[in-house]
C-alpha cells in the first residue's frame, strides 16, 4: 500500500491558462473523489468516479472544470482558462468499500495558484 | 442535505491537557462520522470513523470519539495531548452508500495550538 500520489505538488500559472493535474489511487480501490480546498475552509466534494464512471459532480464543478479516469485507475481533473477564484488545494481521495462503509484515504493534495 | 458545524474555530491547550474538541452533525438517516488530521501544506490523515455498532470508536495516535444520536455529535478526544498534535482537526459526515459512493461533507476545521 503506497497511499494515494497527487502531481504535481504545486502548480502556479497565470489566469487564462488551462492546467491538468493527476491522481493515483491505492490500487485496490474502485472509487476516486476529488475535493477543493480553499484557505480557511474544509474540503468540498467536487466529483466521484467508481472504476472508470463518473457517477456524481457537484455543482462547484462548472463547465470550466473536468475530470476523467480512464480504465477505472488513476484520474486527472483539468481547468480550462483558470480564475483567480480557483486558487485552492485540490485533494484527490482513494475510496476503500467494505460492508461496513466507505472509508476515504486522501493524498497530499495540489496546491493550485493562479495570478 | 447534510452539514458539520465544528464551533470552535481555535483551540490552545497545554502540553499534556485532555483534548475535547467538539462536532456537531445534521443527516436525516444513520451518519457515517469521521475525523482527520490535516498538518500544514498536507492532505488529510484519517484519525477514526463511527459506521455502526459501539458509540465510542477508538482511533489512531490515542484518539477517540463518542456518537451521541441524541445530540447529533461526535466529539473527538485525547486524555494527554502531545506538542506533536498540533495541526487543524475536520468533522465529516458522509453519506451511508446504499449503491452509491460516500461524499463527505466536512465541517470548517478547529486549529489546535498545543503549549510546551
Amino acid at each position: 500500500d503506497t497511499g494515494v500520489s497527487q502531481d504535481p505538488r504545486h502548480k502556479i500559472t497565470k489566469r487564462g491558462q488551462n492546467v491538468t493535474f493527476r491522481c493515483d489511487p491505492i490500487s485496490e480501490h474502485n472509487r476516486l473523489y476529488w475535493y477543493r480546498q480553499t484557505l480557511g475552509q474544509g474540503p468540498e466534494f467536487l466529483t466521484y468516479f467508481q472504476n472508470e464512471a463518473q457517477l456524481e459532480k457537484s455543482r462547484l464543478l462548472s463547465d470550466r472544470f473536468s475530470a476523467e479516469r480512464p480504465k477505472g485507475s488513476f484520474s486527472t481533473l483539468e481547468i480550462q482558462r483558470t480564475e483567480q477564484g480557483d486558487s485552492a488545494m485540490y485533494l484527490c481521495a482513494s475510496g476503500e468499500t467494505s460492508g461496513s462503509g466507505d472509508t476515504q484515504y486522501f493524498g497530499p493534495g495540489t496546491r493550485l495558484t493562479v495570478l | 442535505a447534510q452539514s458539520v458545524t465544528q464551533p470552535d474555530i481555535h483551540i490552545t491547550v497545554s502540553e499534556g491537557a485532555s483534548l475535547e474538541l467538539r462536532c456537531n452533525y445534521s443527516y436525516g438517516a444513520t451518519p457515517y462520522l469521521f475525523w482527520y488530521v490535516q498538518s500544514p501544506g498536507q492532505g488529510l490523515q484519517l484519525l477514526l470513523k463511527y459506521f455502526s455498532g459501539d458509540t465510542l470508536v477508538q482511533g489512531i495516535k490515542g484518539f477517540e470519539a463518542e456518537f451521541k444520536r441524541s445530540q447529533s455529535s461526535f466529539n473527538l478526544r485525547k486524555p494527554s495531548v502531545h506538542w506533536s498534535d498540533a495541526a487543524e482537526y475536520f468533522c465529516a459526515v458522509g453519506r451511508a452508500p446504499s449503491g452509491g459512493g460516500n461524499k463527505l461533507t466536512f465541517g470548517t476545521g478547529t486549529q489546535l495550538k498545543v503549549e510546551l
